[in-house]
C-alpha cells in the first residue's frame, strides 16, 4: 500500500525561526510533490510543488526533494504566527492526478 | 486562477433525506475532480475520483450507493449523500485539477 508519513507534530517554533517540516513516502514510482497549508476549519491551501530532485524556492517557503531517499520536506523562512497550521505533504501516484496525503503536521509558531 | 467553489458550505439535515453539494471550478476546465472526506483532527481520506462523462472511481470502503457522484461538465461536479445517518456528519472537501489539485472551501454537513 502506497503510504506518505509525516510526523503529527505539534512542531513549535519561535518567530523568525526556520521551521523545518519533512515527509517520507513509499511509492518509488511518484513523480510529484506537494505540499498543503491547513488552517483550523478550513479546506487545504497548495502552497508549493516540485518535480525534480533538489531545491525549489518561492519567498520564505523552500521545498526539497531527494528521490533516491524518498524524501520531501518544506522549509519556512522567517516563521510568522500567522504560519501556524497543519502542513499536509501529498504525492503524486500517477493516473488523473490522484493525491495521496500525508496525516499532516501541525506547525505553531509563537511570538 | 485556479478558483473552485463549493456549495452549500454548511448544511444541517435530518437523518434519512439527502443532500447534494456542488463544487464547481471557475476559473479552468477540470477532467478531474476529487471527493474528500475530513474528521475532525483527521487528514483528509479520497473518496472518489471523478471524471467528466463517465462513472466515478470510489475508493475501497466507500458506498457508491450511498455517496452519488455526478460530473456532467468540465466545471461542475456533485456528490450527493443520500439517506444520510449521523454517522455521515464530517467535512466533504472537493478538487479539481489542472496539473495541481486546487481545494473547494469544503461543506460542513450535520446529520441530527
Amino acid at each position: 500500500q502506497k503510504e506518505v508519513e509525516q510526523n503529527s507534530g505539534p512542531l513549535s517554533v519561535p518567530e523568525g525561526a526556520i521551521a523545518s517540516l519533512n515527509c517520507t513516502y513509499s511509492d518509488q514510482g511518484s513523480q510529484s510533490f506537494f505540499w498543503y497549508r491547513q488552517y483550523s476549519g478550513k479546506s487545504p491551501e497548495l502552497i508549493m510543488f516540485i518535480y525534480s530532485n533538489g531545491d525549489k524556492e518561492d519567498g520564505r517557503f523552500t521545498a526539497q526533494l531527494n528521490k533516491a531517499s524518498q524524501y520531501v520536506s518544506l522549509l519556512i523562512r522567517d516563521s510568522q504566527p500567522s504560519d501556524s497550521a497543519t502542513y499536509l505533504c501529498a504525492v503524486n501516484t500517477g493516473g488523473y492526478n490522484k493525491l495521496i496525503f500525508g496525516a499532516g503536521t501541525r506547525l505553531a509558531v509563537h511570538p | 486562477g485556479a478558483v473552485v467553489s463549493q456549495h452549500p458550505s454548511r448544511v444541517i439535515c435530518k437523518s434519512g433525506t439527502s443532500v447534494k453539494i456542488e463544487c464547481r471550478s471557475l476559473d479552468f476546465q477540470a477532467t478531474t475532480m476529487f471527493w474528500y472526506r475530513q474528521f475532525p483532527k483527521q487528514s483528509l481520506m479520497l473518496m472518489a475520483t471523478s471524471n467528466e462523462g463517465s462513472k466515478a472511481t470510489y475508493e475501497q470502503g466507500v458506498e457508491k450507493d450511498k455517496f452519488l457522484i455526478n460530473h456532467a461538465s468540465l466545471t461542475l461536479s456533485t456528490l450527493t449523500v443520500t439517506s444520510a445517518h449521523p454517522e455521515d456528519s464530517s467535512f466533504y472537501i472537493c478538487s479539481a485539477s489542472r496539473t495541481e489539485q486546487f481545494f473547494g472551501p469544503g461543506t460542513r454537513l450535520t446529520v441530527l
